[in-house]
């Protein structure tokens, strides 16, 4: 059963523009969140995270939102350059498992058109 | 060499080959871990590797075999392996903390494994 869901497999936006990415999670144990990038032909690379003590967490361009009540989180890119098309990929763990094991949506393919 | 290194970038074997990937990682991590991904799918966690003792996932068929020889170091033997097998297969390190510290796993390029 997938725990971490990112209902959008595709999203387009102009250059400049907002992009707002797309997860939500159903384990309550979950205390961690991460945003992945990822090229063609290249390995996942952390972009941002939040722990669930927070419900927003800002790194230059990106901005990561997590609503606990609603189990759901949301990547903010402002503004969008075509360097940030990629596929995200949303993850999510519980601290408390010293393993690590990270939990992955499906991903979500971003396209910045000029 | 630097991160987390992959090889072969791409395989393609008989489903009665037997072949190996290998995962080298330069960061000094203390945990290695194999993923698969398949199309329009999540990664899916094959194994993790710490410290002399290993998860795994109980869905993973055993024509499937880890081999962790040391921290830096981590290989997936393959055996008759089936056409559903072919994906992307990823290796990632990370620091693992026992005091409820998440540190970030850093992830290789991945091989590109097609079963015919």
């Amino acid at each position: 059963d997938q725990q971490v869901k990112q209902n959008s497999p595709s999203l387009s936006v102009q250059e400049g523009r907002i992009s707002i990415l797309n997860c939500d999670y159903t384990n309550s144990m979950f205390d961690y969140f991460l945003w992945y990038k990822k090229y063609p032909a290249e390995g996942p690379t952390f972009l941002i995270s939040i722990s669930s003590i927070k419900d927003k967490n800002e790194d230059g361009r990106f901005t990561v939102f997590l609503n606990k009540s609603a189990k759901h989180l949301s990547l903010h890119i402002v503004p969008s350059q075509p360097g940030d098309s990629a596929v995200y990929f949303c993850a999510a763990v519980e601290t408390t498992d010293s393993w690590g094991k990270l939990q992955f949506g499906a991903g979500t393919q971003v396209v910045v058109t000029p | 060499e630097t991160g987390v290194t992959q090889t072969p970038r791409h395989l393609v074997m008989g489903m009665t080959n037997k072949k190996s990937l290998k995962c080298e990682q330069h960061l000094g991590h203390n945990a290695m871990y194999w993923y698969k991904q398949s199309a329009k799918k999540p990664l899916e966690l094959m194994f993790v590797y710490s410290l002399e003792e290993r998860v795994e996932n109980n869905s993973v068929p055993s024509r499937f075999s880890p081999e962790c020889p040391n921290s830096s170091h981590l290989f997936l033997h393959l055996h008759t392996l089936q056409p559903e097998d072919s994906a992307l297969y990823l290796c990632a390190s990370s620091q693992r903390d026992f005091g409820g510290v998440y540190n970030e796993q850093f992830f290789g390029p991945g091989t590109r494994l097609t079963v015919l």
